[in-house]
Protein backbone atom coordinates (compact mmCIF):
# COMPACT_ATOMS: atom_id res chain seq x y z
CA UNK A 1 0.00 0.00 0.00
CA UNK A 2 1.29 3.33 -0.94
CA UNK A 3 1.48 5.45 2.17
CA UNK A 4 2.49 9.12 2.46
CA UNK A 5 3.19 11.00 5.37
CA UNK A 6 3.93 14.46 6.13
CA UNK A 7 5.66 15.85 9.04
CA UNK A 8 7.42 18.82 9.88
CA UNK A 9 4.28 21.79 9.81
CA UNK A 10 3.56 24.40 12.12
CA UNK A 11 2.94 28.29 13.32
CA UNK A 12 6.03 30.11 12.35
CA UNK A 13 6.48 34.13 12.10
CA UNK A 14 7.09 35.62 8.91
CA UNK A 15 10.09 35.48 7.50
CA UNK A 16 11.08 32.67 9.38
CA UNK A 17 11.47 29.68 7.97
CA UNK A 18 10.05 25.77 8.85
CA UNK A 19 11.45 22.53 6.33
CA UNK A 20 8.71 19.56 5.48
CA UNK A 21 9.21 16.40 5.26
CA UNK A 22 7.36 13.55 3.42
CA UNK A 23 8.25 9.72 4.64
CA UNK A 24 7.15 7.49 1.42
CA UNK A 25 6.75 3.74 1.71
CA UNK A 26 4.59 1.18 -0.29
CA UNK A 27 7.02 1.32 -3.08
CA UNK A 28 10.10 2.10 -4.72
CA UNK A 29 10.80 5.59 -3.94
CA UNK A 30 13.43 5.99 -6.21
CA UNK A 31 11.78 5.24 -9.28
CA UNK A 32 8.90 8.28 -9.00
CA UNK A 33 8.80 12.17 -9.29
CA UNK A 34 7.18 13.39 -6.15
CA UNK A 35 5.88 17.34 -5.78
CA UNK A 36 4.61 19.26 -3.12
CA UNK A 37 0.87 20.96 -3.14
CA UNK A 38 -0.34 23.17 -1.28
CA UNK A 39 -4.04 24.31 -0.44
CA UNK A 40 -6.15 27.51 1.08
CA UNK A 41 -9.46 28.01 1.43
CA UNK A 42 -9.11 31.37 -0.71
CA UNK A 43 -6.83 29.96 -3.54
CA UNK A 44 -7.70 26.28 -3.47
CA UNK A 45 -5.11 24.04 -4.86
CA UNK A 46 -1.91 25.45 -5.67
CA UNK A 47 1.07 23.27 -6.54
CA UNK A 48 4.26 23.95 -5.19
CA UNK A 49 7.25 22.41 -6.22
CA UNK A 50 8.34 18.91 -8.64
CA UNK A 51 11.13 16.56 -8.02
CA UNK A 52 12.58 13.84 -10.04
CA UNK A 53 13.14 10.67 -9.25
CA UNK A 54 16.87 10.53 -9.17
CA UNK A 55 16.93 14.69 -7.84
CA UNK A 56 18.12 15.75 -10.27
CA UNK A 57 15.63 18.14 -11.78
CA UNK A 58 13.91 20.77 -9.77
CA UNK A 59 10.73 23.06 -10.56
CA UNK A 60 9.08 25.68 -8.56
CA UNK A 61 5.88 28.10 -8.98
CA UNK A 62 6.97 31.29 -9.51
CA UNK A 63 5.35 32.47 -6.00
CA UNK A 64 8.05 30.59 -4.20
CA UNK A 65 10.93 30.18 -6.20
CA UNK A 66 13.94 31.18 -4.60
CA UNK A 67 12.21 31.31 -1.23
CA UNK A 68 11.52 27.41 -1.21
CA UNK A 69 13.86 24.19 -2.16
CA UNK A 70 12.77 20.89 -2.83
CA UNK A 71 14.92 17.81 -2.32
CA UNK A 72 15.13 14.43 -1.69
CA UNK A 73 16.54 11.60 0.16
CA UNK A 74 16.24 8.14 -1.28
CA UNK A 75 18.56 6.29 0.91
CA UNK A 76 15.78 7.27 3.37
CA UNK A 77 12.53 7.52 1.31
CA UNK A 78 11.48 11.19 2.23
CA UNK A 79 10.87 14.15 0.46
CA UNK A 80 11.88 17.58 1.67
CA UNK A 81 10.12 21.22 1.23
CA UNK A 82 12.91 23.75 2.63
CA UNK A 83 10.66 26.85 3.31
CA UNK A 84 12.47 30.14 3.94
CA UNK A 85 11.69 34.06 3.71
CA UNK A 86 8.07 32.54 4.93
CA UNK A 87 4.92 34.91 4.36
CA UNK A 88 1.46 35.19 5.47
CA UNK A 89 0.21 33.96 2.11
CA UNK A 90 2.31 30.88 2.34
CA UNK A 91 -0.62 29.71 5.27
CA UNK A 92 -1.63 26.46 3.58
CA UNK A 93 -1.74 22.45 4.30
CA UNK A 94 0.59 21.16 2.21
CA UNK A 95 1.10 17.76 0.68
CA UNK A 96 3.18 15.77 -0.62
CA UNK A 97 1.62 14.04 -3.99
CA UNK A 98 3.58 11.33 -5.84
CA UNK A 99 4.23 11.19 -9.73
CA UNK A 100 3.47 7.84 -11.13
CA UNK A 101 6.43 8.07 -13.04
CA UNK A 102 10.01 8.54 -12.29
CA UNK A 103 10.63 11.58 -15.16
CA UNK A 104 7.66 13.77 -14.71
CA UNK A 105 4.43 13.40 -15.83
CA UNK A 106 2.71 16.35 -13.64
CA UNK A 107 0.57 13.59 -12.84
CA UNK A 108 -0.77 13.32 -8.74
CA UNK A 109 -1.69 9.68 -8.04
CA UNK A 110 -1.11 9.16 -4.59
CA UNK A 111 -0.98 11.91 -2.21
CA UNK A 112 -0.21 12.06 1.98
CA UNK A 113 -2.66 13.55 3.95
CA UNK A 114 -1.31 17.16 4.63
CA UNK A 115 0.32 18.95 6.96
CA UNK A 116 -0.46 22.63 8.25
CA UNK A 117 1.93 25.60 7.92
CA UNK A 118 0.64 28.88 9.76
CA UNK A 119 2.93 31.92 9.11
CA UNK A 120 1.28 34.54 11.86
CA UNK A 121 3.20 36.58 13.93
CA UNK B 1 -0.85 29.58 -18.19
CA UNK B 2 -3.95 27.54 -18.48
CA UNK B 3 -6.78 28.46 -16.11
CA UNK B 4 -9.36 25.82 -15.68
CA UNK B 5 -13.22 26.97 -14.28
CA UNK B 6 -15.19 24.42 -13.20
CA UNK B 7 -19.30 24.38 -13.12
CA UNK B 8 -21.09 24.41 -11.03
CA UNK B 9 -19.73 25.83 -7.77
CA UNK B 10 -22.26 23.54 -6.16
CA UNK B 11 -24.24 20.80 -7.41
CA UNK B 12 -26.92 19.59 -5.06
CA UNK B 13 -28.48 16.32 -6.09
CA UNK B 14 -29.94 12.99 -4.20
CA UNK B 15 -28.34 9.95 -3.92
CA UNK B 16 -29.19 7.77 -6.84
CA UNK B 17 -29.17 10.60 -9.46
CA UNK B 18 -26.84 11.59 -12.14
CA UNK B 19 -23.95 14.51 -11.81
CA UNK B 20 -22.41 16.30 -14.55
CA UNK B 21 -19.34 18.65 -13.41
CA UNK B 22 -17.67 20.50 -16.17
CA UNK B 23 -14.29 21.95 -16.09
CA UNK B 24 -13.27 24.68 -18.66
CA UNK B 25 -9.80 25.58 -20.42
CA UNK B 26 -8.97 29.05 -21.00
CA UNK B 27 -6.17 27.47 -23.53
CA UNK B 28 -6.83 24.09 -25.65
CA UNK B 29 -5.10 21.04 -23.37
CA UNK B 30 -2.20 19.12 -25.09
CA UNK B 31 -2.83 15.64 -25.44
CA UNK B 32 -6.22 15.51 -22.90
CA UNK B 33 -3.88 16.01 -20.18
CA UNK B 34 -6.66 16.51 -17.82
CA UNK B 35 -7.07 14.73 -14.75
CA UNK B 36 -9.90 14.93 -11.87
CA UNK B 37 -9.72 14.56 -8.40
CA UNK B 38 -12.37 13.92 -5.49
CA UNK B 39 -11.50 15.77 -2.34
CA UNK B 40 -13.74 14.61 1.11
CA UNK B 41 -13.75 16.74 4.29
CA UNK B 42 -10.70 16.35 6.28
CA UNK B 43 -9.11 14.03 3.38
CA UNK B 44 -6.29 14.70 0.67
CA UNK B 45 -7.52 14.43 -3.18
CA UNK B 46 -7.69 11.35 -4.82
CA UNK B 47 -6.82 10.38 -8.58
CA UNK B 48 -10.19 9.65 -10.48
CA UNK B 49 -9.50 10.41 -13.88
CA UNK B 50 -6.79 10.84 -15.94
CA UNK B 51 -6.10 11.31 -19.66
CA UNK B 52 -9.60 12.42 -19.48
CA UNK B 53 -11.64 9.67 -19.80
CA UNK B 54 -9.30 7.20 -17.94
CA UNK B 55 -10.23 5.66 -14.52
CA UNK B 56 -7.61 5.51 -11.71
CA UNK B 57 -6.62 2.00 -10.23
CA UNK B 58 -9.91 1.04 -7.99
CA UNK B 59 -12.37 3.95 -9.25
CA UNK B 60 -15.96 2.18 -9.17
CA UNK B 61 -16.83 2.57 -13.30
CA UNK B 62 -19.77 5.27 -12.34
CA UNK B 63 -17.14 8.37 -12.78
CA UNK B 64 -16.54 8.65 -16.21
CA UNK B 65 -14.64 11.23 -17.71
CA UNK B 66 -15.03 12.71 -21.17
CA UNK B 67 -14.23 15.73 -23.70
CA UNK B 68 -11.07 17.04 -25.46
CA UNK B 69 -9.57 20.51 -26.53
CA UNK B 70 -11.14 23.51 -23.71
CA UNK B 71 -13.85 21.45 -22.62
CA UNK B 72 -14.14 18.34 -20.13
CA UNK B 73 -16.45 16.59 -18.34
CA UNK B 74 -16.78 14.12 -14.97
CA UNK B 75 -20.25 12.22 -15.15
CA UNK B 76 -21.19 10.15 -12.31
CA UNK B 77 -24.09 7.92 -13.36
CA UNK B 78 -25.95 7.24 -9.59
CA UNK B 79 -24.84 8.81 -7.05
CA UNK B 80 -23.66 6.78 -4.10
CA UNK B 81 -23.90 8.59 -0.52
CA UNK B 82 -19.63 8.18 -0.50
CA UNK B 83 -19.63 10.62 -3.28
CA UNK B 84 -20.16 13.59 -1.92
CA UNK B 85 -17.42 15.44 -2.00
CA UNK B 86 -15.50 18.56 -3.35
CA UNK B 87 -14.12 17.63 -7.63
CA UNK B 88 -11.50 19.36 -9.14
CA UNK B 89 -10.11 19.28 -12.25
CA UNK B 90 -6.17 19.91 -13.46
CA UNK B 91 -4.48 19.99 -16.00
CA UNK B 92 -0.85 18.75 -16.67
CA UNK B 93 0.38 20.15 -19.58
CA UNK B 94 4.00 20.60 -20.77
CA UNK B 95 3.91 24.38 -20.60
CA UNK B 96 4.71 26.57 -17.25
CA UNK B 97 3.43 26.06 -14.62
CA UNK B 98 2.88 22.39 -15.25
CA UNK B 99 -0.05 21.75 -12.91
CA UNK B 100 -2.86 23.81 -12.46
CA UNK B 101 -6.49 23.31 -10.68
CA UNK B 102 -10.15 24.26 -11.68
CA UNK B 103 -11.32 26.28 -8.60
CA UNK B 104 -13.68 23.10 -7.39
CA UNK B 105 -17.49 21.54 -7.70
CA UNK B 106 -19.01 20.86 -4.58
CA UNK B 107 -21.40 18.01 -4.98
CA UNK B 108 -23.73 18.49 -2.13
CA UNK B 109 -26.73 15.74 -0.77
CA UNK B 110 -30.09 17.44 -1.76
Amino acid sequence: EVRLLESGGGLVQPGGSLRLSCAASGFTFRNYAMNWVRQTPGKGLEWVSAVSGTGGSTYYADSVKGRFTISRDNSKDTLYLQMNSLRAEDTAIYYCARDPSRMLTWLLDYWGQGNLVTVSS
Amino acid sequence: EIVLTQSPGTLSLSPGERATLSCRASQRVTNTYLAWYQQKPGQAPRLLIYGASSRATGIPDRFSGSGSGTDFTLTISRLEPEDFAVYYCQQYDSSFPRITFGGGTKVEIK
